[in-house]
């Protein structure tokens, strides 16, 4: 069963728009979710996780139970936001299921 | 520096030849976990580690090994590579579980021919 679901694999905005990036996950009970980044060259790394509800790079993430969604924010996208995002959600015994990630394009 | 190291970072190996990705972590982690990134899939965890003598089957482990002996080594065993193997293999740590962030080392981009 799918339990992160991205559906956007490429996501192309123009610099100064506004960015948002789905993710809707199954899981019954409370959730955690995570939203991890991984810039070009670079590692994977923590973006921001909904229990913390502070904004990152500009970006923010709302936890929506009504329509298990965690959808991802910034009001103006820069160049350097370019990167793959991936939502994540850990579930059954200590397993963390991520989405297939986002690749997001800034064009200048 | 806090980090996790993965060893090597390329590796081109032949059908059959038994190889090994290494990975440490110098943070005192008791969560370690093996995932691989394919395009389209995105990330798939293969096997997981709790602690020292530890582990469990992710959502894809068939044909892979792994070992936790000591706490900062989770390496990863391909005892038979094929090439549909063949991937960007990351490893990860944290501090409990998954409930806290994990901590990537840079990929392993193996090629199996």
């Amino acid at each position: 069963a799918q339990r992160v679901t991205q559906p956007e694999k490429l996501l192309s905005v123009f610099k100064g728009a506004p960015v948002e990036l789905k993710c809707n996950y199954s899981y019954s009970g409370s959730p955690e979710l995570f939203w991890y980044v991984q810039y070009s060259r670079q590692r994977l790394q923590l973006l921001l996780r909904h229990i913390s509800r502070e904004s990152i790079k500009g970006f923010t993430a709302d936890l929506n139970k009504g329509e298990t969604s965690f959808h991802l924010k910034k009001p103006f996208a820069q160049e350097e936001d370019s990167a793959m995002y991936y939502c994540a959600l850990p579930h059954g015994n200590n397993r963390l299921a991520f989405g297939k990630g986002n690749q997001v394009v800034v064009i200048p | 520096e806090a980090q996790v190291t993965q060893n090597p970072r390329y590796l081109i190996t032949v059908t059959g030849k038994k190889l090994t990705v290494t990975c440490s972590q110098n943070m005192n982690h008791e969560y370690m976990s093996w995932y691989r990134q394919d395009p389209g899939l995105g990330l798939r965890q293969i096997y997981y580690s709790m602690n020292v003598e530890v582990t469990d089957k992710g959502d894809v482990p068939e044909g892979y090994k792994v070992s936790r002996k000591e706490k900062r080594n989770f390496p990863l065993i391909l005892e038979s590579p094929s090439p549909n193997q063949t991937s960007l293999y990351f490893c990860a740590s944290s501090s409990r579980s998954v409930g806290s962030p994990l901590h990537f080392g840079n990929g392993t981009r193996l090629t199996v021919t």
